[in-house]
C-alpha cells in the first residue's frame, strides 16, 4: 500500500494567513494526488486533482503543487469558509489511500 | 448534475452482514466505477473499494474477505454487502464517483451513519 503522510495534523491561522498543508506518499506516485475539503457533518468536497489542476468552481486561492512523493496544497489567503479538515488521496495505485487529515483551526 | 443517495439500515448488530446501496440520480452509472468510503467517527477516510459498471472490482485488502459489491445498470446503482460486522466497522458510509481521467472522487454522497450495537 502507499502510505500517505500529511503535516501537520492541525494548524491554528488567521483569516488572510498564508496556510501550507503537506503530503508525502511512500511511492512514487506521479501526479495521481488529489485535495479534499470537509467540514463536519458533510462529504469531502474535491478542491484539487492532479496534484495542481484547480477542480471547477473552487477559489484560485487554493493551489496545489508537487510530483512524485511530495505534494503541498496552499491556501493563499485564508477565508472564514476555509476553516475545515483536509485530506490528500493517492490514485495511483490499489488500494486508495488518504491522508489522516490536516485540521484547519481558527486562531 | 450527478447526485448519489445511500440507503441501509443505520444499526447492525455485531456478527451480521450491512447491506448498502447507493441510487445515481443525474447521470448514467455506464461508463464509470463507483466507490465505497468509510469514516469512523472522528477520524479520517478509508477506502473500502471500487467497483465498474462492468462488474469489475477492486477491494481494500484489509476488508477483501468480508466485502462484496455489486452493480445493477438497469436501476442505475451499485451496492455495498460488509459481513461479520463489529464495533471497529462503525462509521459514516459514502458511496462516491471517481472521475475517468485524474481518479480523483468528483461526486459524493450524504454519507450514512451505520452504528454496529446489539
Amino acid at each position: 500500500d502507499v502510505q500517505m503522510t500529511q503535516s501537520p495534523s492541525s494548524v491554528s491561522a488567521s483569516v488572510g494567513d498564508r496556510v501550507t498543508i503537506t503530503c508525502r506518499a511512500s511511492l512514487g506516485i506521479s501526479s495521481w494526488l488529489a485535495w479534499y475539503q470537509q467540514k463536519p457533518g458533510k462529504a469531502p468536497k474535491l478542491l484539487i486533482y492532479a496534484a495542481s489542476s484547480l477542480q471547477s468552481g473552487v477559489p484560485s486561492r487554493f493551489i496545489g503543487s508537487g510530483s512524485g512523493t511530495d505534494f503541498t496544497l496552499t491556501i493563499s489567503s485564508l477565508q472564514a469558509e476555509d476553516f475545515a479538515t483536509y485530506y490528500c488521496q493517492q490514485s495511483a495505485s490499489f488500494p486508495r489511500t488518504f491522508g489522516q487529515g490536516t485540521k484547519v483551526e481558527m486562531k | 448534475q450527478v447526485q448519489l443517495q445511500e440507503s441501509g439500515p443505520g444499526l447492525v448488530k455485531p456478527s451480521e452482514t450491512l447491506s448498502l446501496t447507493c441510487i445515481v440520480s443525474g447521470g448514467s452509472i455506464n461508463g464509470y466505477s463507483w466507490s465505497w468510503i468509510r469514516q469512523p467517527p472522528g477520524k479520517g477516510l478509508e477506502w473500502i473499494g471500487d467497483i465498474s459498471y462492468t462488474g469489475s472490482t477492486n477491494y481494500h485488502p484489509s476488508l477483501k474477505s468480508r466485502v462484496t459489491m455489486s452493480v445493477d445498470t438497469s436501476k442505475n446503482q451499485f451496492s455495498l454487502k460488509l459481513s461479520s460486522m463489529t464495533a471497529a466497522d462503525t462509521a459514516v458510509y459514502y458511496c462516491a464517483r471517481p472521475d475517468k481521467v485524474a481518479i480523483s472522487i468528483d461526486y459524493w454522497g450524504q454519507g450514512t451513519l451505520v452504528t454496529v450495537s446489539s
